[in-house]
């Protein structure tokens, strides 16, 4: 079976720009949450994602935004880059939220350079 | 609110020898997971071990076991018999309450020298 799978794996953006970035779960996880790991930094916690609903949000300006399908994949969208936005972007995936405890899979993440 | 510190940016073992990483946390939910996480060099992040905060039994995968004192929050990991693919970056999270969220140290950098 596929593990967690984002695209794309590199970018480079210029400041101001926007972003899109994808993530696709684990066959039969309905959720999905969003890190930032920053170079040097353990990952931080952006979004989580559960049956289309927004479940948990970090502290991540209002630039941040997602969304989740209904085949439960999943956008990141990063508005108005700013040069602090470079990071890798690690998407995770688990069965669901509700259980006691859901281990969350991660994808090999997205590489975002920012310009 | 919760937080994971990692006091010790990197570590270096020699190939067959043991190794332990620090970690300590504090958090003022009762009901929590604590995890070792793995990140080799430019791979994905992969589970090591897992520990289940009412548990009073340390957790143990293989080579891979946990001195977890609740009390002193602390949450060591040791590494036995020590592999070259070991080397890696190794983070520390904490999960629990409402907060569906993972929450990570800094990481311990791992170096395995033959």
């Amino acid at each position: 079976d596929a593990g967690v799978t984002q695209s794309p794996t590199h970018l480079i953006k210029t400041r101001g720009q926007h972003v899109t970035l994808r993530c696709s779960p684990i066959s039969g996880h309905k959720s999905v949450s969003w890190y930032q790991q920053v170079l040097g930094q353990g990952p931080q916690f952006i979004f989580q994602y559960y049956e289309k609903e927004e479940r948990g949000r970090g502290n991540f300006p209002d630039r941040f935004s997602a969304r989740q399908f209904p085949n439960y994949s999943s956008e990141l969208n990063v508005n108005a880059l700013l040069l602090g936005d470079s990071a890798l972007y690690l998407c995770a995936s688990s069965f669901d939220t509700y259980a006691r405890y859901n281990e969350q899979f991660f994808g090999p993440g997205t590489r975002l350079t920012v310009l | 609110a919760q937080t994971v510190t990692q006091s010790q940016p990197e570590m270096s073992v020699q190939e067959a020898e043991t190794v332990t990483l620090s970690c300590t946390y504090d958090t003022s939910e009762n009901n929590y997971y604590l995890f070792w996480y793995k990140q080799p060099p430019s791979r994905q992040m992969i589970l090591v071990i897992r520990q289940e905060a009412y548990k009073q039994q340390n957790a143990t995968e293989n080579r891979f076991s946990v001195n977890f004192q609740k009390a002193a929050k602390s949450f060591i990991l040791k590494i036995s018999d020590s592999q070259l693919g070991d080397t890696a970056m190794y983070f520390c999270a904490w999960y629990g309450g409402a907060t569906n969220k993972l929450i990570f140290g800094t990481g311990t950098l791992l170096a395995v020298q033959p």
